[in-house]
């Protein structure tokens, strides 16, 4: 059954901190692996994705994600957090042999503070 | 820059009433989707839609709701009798065919905000 967990509600950081938002996942064929963010009162806003090619996905405004095939794992990361970071991240995963099926985790509120 | 728009951005109903929510997702897109999301809590997946037809749908997805694409632009999602636990922010999303540039994500609306009374 295809999956993606968000083990994390919540995360805290101070600004400047580096950051990480955790992510696994589990599909049948080869993922296609996606990261959004969501500001209060917005929609979905697409960050950066994996779906072949160099494990490490630089993506907007400074953040990036590595694949990790043997630990099933696509972690959100930033060298420097901003307090303007602050949002709601949502990790997504889509299976290449079932495109139709495009699912979110549970989503992980991120607080930066000054 | 094509995007995916949706109207009303809000509607405001009585239980037990119809509610239709409009979609025009981007042209030459063909997988479309409407997830919802209750106070910004985590997006749960109502209905996917390829080839004219529903290729998945979620337990929520109940016979209280159907979606059209009756005119080859327009992407709706009806709900035929209310109820309160329907208030939500409805999102509506296309991405192109496999293999296609910009494959894999999803284009999302800026969503319609359904309250129920």
């Amino acid at each position: 059954a295809q999956s993606v967990a968000q083990p994390e509600d919540q995360v805290n950081v101070a600004e400047g901190n580096p950051l990480t938002v955790k992510c696994t996942y589990s599909v049948s064929g080869n993922p296609y692996l996606f990261w959004y963010v969501q500001y209060p009162n917005r929609g979905l806003q697409f960050l950066l994705k994996y779906i072949t090619g160099d494990n490490l996905v630089k993506g907007s405004y400074g953040f990036e994600a590595e694949f990790n095939k043997s630990q099933t794992s696509f972690h959100l990361k930033k060298p420097s957090a901003l307090v303007s970071d602050s949002a709601l991240y949502f990790c997504a995963v889509r299976d290449e042999n079932n495109f139709n099926k495009f699912y979110f985790g549970s989503g992980t509120k991120l607080n930066v503070k000054p | 820059e094509p995007e995916v728009t949706q109207t009303p951005s809000h509607q405001v109903t009585q239980m037990g009433q119809e509610v239709i929510l409009r979609c025009v997702p981007i042209s030459n897109h063909l997988y479309f989707y409407w997830y919802r999301q209750i106070l910004g809590q985590k997006v749960e997946f109502l209905v996917s839609f390829y080839n004219n037809e529903i290729s998945e749908k979620s337990e929520i997805f109940d016979d209280q709701f159907s979606v059209e694409r009756p005119d080859g632009s327009n992407f709706t999602l009806k709900i035929r009798s209310t109820k309160l636990e329907d208030s939500a922010m409805y999102f509506c999303a296309s991405s192109p065919g496999k293999g296609a540039i910009g494959t894999g994500e999803l284009f999302f609306g800026e969503g319609s905000r359904l309250t129920v009374l």
